[in-house]
């Protein structure tokens, strides 16, 4: 059974980069799954951030598009976020998740790492 | 706008059947987009309880159904019990966004 978990610090100060990692166990980053990155605002509301198959496809929220890159690390089997700009707007629990396609949902969740942009 | 709407609350008593409801338009659950449900109880993650519209992953109970007519979607949950009460969301991929949308959630209270 695949399991997540994220990583990273939890204080980023504003204008700064947010920088988090997801470890996949139990299956390999490179099997038939998209691997995504969801935020859940502290008013939990849910929030796609964007996506990314172990080919180096990348798929973005619009609204985030410019500021935000996804990348995978297959030999140490990780999936990275990086934000960059951040402000309070992007204090959030942050969340990997995976999926086969658009027709499934993401069957598979991290327990969230909560990030707070404050100085 | 891109957008799919639930209602922020719904209550019930233990063993009533309550449905939530989860609306777009034609960009998303219109254009024949599939739409998943979550269960998110406090302090976890959500929980894949409704998959492509209708199907319960394994060890979902058999309690909880989903349905999807033209821009909408519903969840079911009959039977209620006092460990149902979560926040529930629905998702649907959009073709304008080109990628996921959530509702805003709607919290159940057992009463």
């Amino acid at each position: 059974q695949v399991q997540l978990q994220e990583s990273g610090p939890g204080l980023v100060k504003p204008s700064g980069t947010l920088s988090l990692t997801c470890t996949v166990s139990g299956g390999s980053i490179s099997s038939d799954f998209w691997w995504s990155w969801v935020r859940q605002s502290p008013g939990k509301r849910l929030e796609w951030i964007g996506e990314i198959y172990h080919t180096g496809d990348t798929n973005y929220n619009p609204s985030l598009q410019s500021r935000v890159t996804i990348s995978v690390d297959k030999s140490k089997n990780q999936l990275s976020l990086n934000v960059d700009s951040v402000t309070a707007a992007d204090t959030a629990v942050y969340y990997c998740a995976n999926f086969r396609n658009i027709d499934t949902g993401m069957g598979v969740w991290g327990q969230g790492t909560t990030v707070t942009v404050s100085s | 706008q891109s957008v799919l709407t639930q209602p922020p609350s719904v209550s019930g008593a233990p063993g009533q059947r309550v449905t939530i409801s989860c609306t777009g338009s034609s960009s998303n659950i219109g254009a024949a987009y599939d739409v998943h449900w979550y269960q998110q109880l406090p302090g976890t993650a959500p929980k894949l309880i409704i998959s492509g519209n209708i199907n319960r992953p394994s060890g979902v109970p058999d309690r909880f159904s989903g349905s999807k007519s033209g821009t909408s979607a519903s969840l079911a949950i009959t039977g209620l019990q006092a460990d149902d009460e979560a926040d529930y969301y629905c998702q649907s991929y959009d073709m304008i966004v080109t990628g996921w949308l959530f509702g805003g959630g709607t919290k159940l209270t057992v009463l």
